[in-house]
């Protein structure tokens, strides 16, 4: 079956402007995380949606959201873009959330990498 | 992260050896993830690890989780050119999921 798809594969944007990235997750897995990967502080959790609802938030400012369809397929926007912002987006999904016996195996995209000019 | 810490940061093993890579957590587990990651692309699937004391084995490389679950290796068998890349352990601890800062792996031939 398809793997986890991230989209776009690449971007490029200017500061101030706003950017949507979208996962669709293998089929079947309800639960859709999503990381920030930079060189200086590796894998950053950003947030964890199942069944359509945010179960966690990382430490990132509030131009981050991101939502879950009923789908379960995953869009996260990144507003008021900063330089800083400059980074490889990943999505993974699992059958069931973090915590869960229900979690399986957690499966990753190739990631959306976005470059702020 | 701080909750769960991997080393070594880096290795450079000639062909042929073997080695090992350590992923540890300050608190006990849900479950444990090896990935292994090109520069700039995903996380390739390795393995998962959910019960205390299990192994698991796929080729040439084997990953254990200790009876406590907050400790795990990753073992590489007569290591070749093809095992070269990043090595990311990552961590349910329950409310979300953390990964390690990554070992590079250098295979020299």
């Amino acid at each position: 079956k398809a793997g986890v798809t991230q989209t776009p594969r690449y971007l490029i944007k200017t500061r101030g402007q706003q950017v949507t990235l979208s996962c669709s997750p293998i089929s079947g897995h309800r639960s859709v995380s999503w990381y920030q990967q930079t060189p200086g502080q590796g894998l950053q959790f950003l947030f964890e949606y199942f069944s359509e609802t945010q179960r966690n938030k990382g430490n990132f400012p509030g131009r981050f959201s991101g939502r879950q369809f009923s789908n379960s397929r995953s869009e996260m926007n990144v507003s008021t873009l900063e330089l800083g912002d400059s980074a490889l987006y990943l999505c993974a999904s699992s059958l069931g959330p973090s915590g869960s016996t229900d979690t399986g195996e957690l499966f990753f995209g190739e990631g959306s990498r976005l470059t702020v000019l | 992260s701080q909750e769960l810490e991997q080393s070594p940061q880096s290795l450079i093993v000639q062909e042929g050896k073997n080695l090992t890579i350590n992923c540890t957590s300050s608190k006990t587990l849900y479950g444990l993830y090896w990935y292994k990651q090109k520069y700039g692309e995903g996380l390739i699937f390795l393995m998962m690890l959910q019960k205390g004391g299990e192994e698991k084995s796929h080729e040439k490389i084997t990953a254990k989780l200790d009876e406590k679950k907050q400790q795990s290796s990753l073992h590489i068998t007569a290591s070749q050119p093809s095992h070269a890349g990043i090595y990311l352990c990552g961590a349910d601890t329950g409310n979300q999921f953390y990964f390690g800062t990554g070992t590079s792996l250098t295979v020299i031939p």
